[in-house]
């Protein structure tokens, strides 16, 4: 199956500071690669997601890169700002259809902090 | 207001009790999922379901049973035997149709063991 790493499991930086959070995934055959924030005691929320047929997204501050040759996607957020604090988590997928029903596999989780 | 619905909020479980945790949604979405969160352990997947009276184990279903019996509604029961049920869990649909489509996460179910 899928397996994801997700690097690193926590990362300090000052607000104005942009801040980069790296997946790697074991499965070719994933095609789907979202992002999550997850406040303290919320649930995951979708910040952004890219398909394996782009290679960059971006929306705002927050971009994603996809790199289908080395099996690894990142999340680039710029002009960090205290609001920004939470967990964030990469996932991957093949999409659904045959026996992945669209299922996700998540990374461990980054606690990013944003000091004022 | 579409969305998915997670009850209780928080939940207590006795030694030797099965408690059953509740997801429904009314977003008309085909998939729903099961999550389990400890600290530092990110998301591990329990059960999941594409369609009514259709599920499939996840990579941790041992201790849990879901049933499927309506769309809208995919209910997850903690058994007495899963040892260390203490977690977050998070409940999610999908859409399918052919891709990928991210999730919608119900607010989650916080169970303590007492």
């Amino acid at each position: 199956g899928e397996n994801v790493e997700q690097h690193p499991s926590t990362l300090s930086v000052q607000e104005g500071d942009s801040a980069v959070i790296k997946c790697t995934y074991s499965d070719s055959a994933s095609n789907y690669f979202p992002w999550y924030k997850q406040e303290l005691g919320k649930r995951p929320q979708l910040i952004i997601d890219i398909r394996s047929n782009v290679g960059e997204k971006k929306d705002q501050r927050i971009a994603v890169t996809l790199n289908k040759t080395a099996k690894h996607f990142s999340l680039h957020i710029t002009e960090t700002q205290p609001e920004d604090s939470a967990v964030y988590f990469c996932a991957a997928s093949r999409g659904a259809g045959g026996t992945s029903y669209g299922k996700l596999t998540f990374g461990q989780g980054t606690i990013l902090t944003v000091h004022p | 207001d579409g969305g998915i619905t997670q009850s209780p909020k928080y939940l207590f479980r006795k030694e030797g009790q099965n408690v059953t945790l509740s997801c429904e949604q009314n977003l008309n979405h085909d998939a729903m999922y099961w999550y389990r969160q400890d600290p530092g352990q990110g998301l591990r997947l329990i059960y999941y379901s594409q369609i009514v009276n259709d599920f499939q184990k996840g990579d941790i279903a041992e201790g849990y049973s879901v049933s499927r019996e309506k769309k809208e509604s995919f209910p997850l029961t903690v058994t007495s035997a899963q040892k260390n049920p203490t977690a977050f869990y998070l409940c999610a649909s999908s859409a399918t149709g052919g891709g990928a489509f991210g999730y919608t996460f119900g607010s989650g179910t916080r169970l303590t063991v007492v």
